[in-house]
């Protein structure tokens, strides 16, 4: 069964509105999880590390306004896209990793089912 | 530079038949990981196989095997007696280090894989 739960699975709102995507981890820790963006037929980019606690890490040329990242326990994060616009339209998708406070090991990376946003 | 190359955009097998799914990475840490996932058209992500950079022995999990060499930074995904469900894109990531375990993965760009009946 799924061990990272993400919700909504998809999300069609009017340009302007924020968009709250959750990740939790199931039955397991997480002080760390991570979001990623995909756009039709492309890979996945990570957007930001969230940690439980602090500020998330984001990576180069993510505006951390616009992507607002909380990481409230050590089973949920979430990621609000603020004031949203038909450019933000694409698939989000967060993970986690089991044992993460172990050194990295042959633990995958856990992925939610992902978020489908479209903008209008 | 690309961290992880996959080279084929799409490939096409047989039913029945093995595909091999080509990926290079590049990175100068000693430690590192490198996974196989699969994307269904429904989006998610489904881990297939692992092989850390301090295996002798190349990966194997059911259907699916990574050859692995090191000295070339290749890790291929082959998929032994395709399935129609097999039908998806494949993506190589790698994970880089070994300390601290909170490190994201780097994804190539893909391959969509058709099985053909």
């Amino acid at each position: 069964g799924a061990v990272v739960s993400q919700h909504p699975s998809r999300v069609i709102c009017k340009s302007g509105t924020s968009v709250k995507i959750e990740c939790r981890s199931l039955d397991f820790q997480a002080t760390t999880m991570f979001w990623y963006r995909q756009f039709p037929k492309q890979s996945l980019m990570l957007m930001a590390t969230s940690n439980e606690g602090s500020k998330a890490t984001y990576e180069q040329g993510v505006e951390k306004d616009k992507f607002l990242i909380n990481h409230a326990s050590l089973t949920l994060s979430t990621l609000t896209v603020t004031s949203a616009h038909p450019e933000d339209s694409s698939f989000y998708i967060c993970s986690a990793k089991t044992g993460d406070l172990l050194p990295d090991s042959n633990q995958p990376q856990h992925f939610g089912d992902g978020t489908r946003l479209s903008i209008l | 530079a690309q961290k992880i190359t996959q080279t084929q955009p799409g490939m096409f097998v047989q039913e029945k038949e093995a595909v091999t799914l080509d990926c290079t990475y590049d990175t100068s840490d000693q430690s590192y990981g490198l996974f196989w996932y699969k994307q269904p058209s429904s989006g998610e992500m489904i881990f297939l196989i692992y092989q850390g950079s301090y295996d002798e022995q190349n990966a194997t999990e059911g259907r699916y095997s990574l050859n692995f060499q090191k000295a070339r930074k290749s890790a291929n995904l082959v998929i032994s007696a395709s399935q129609l469900g097999d039908s998806a894109m494949y993506f190589c990531a790698m994970r880089e280090g070994l300390w601290p375990g909170r490190r994201a993965l780097t994804f190539g760009s893909g391959t969509r894989l058709q099985v053909q009946p």
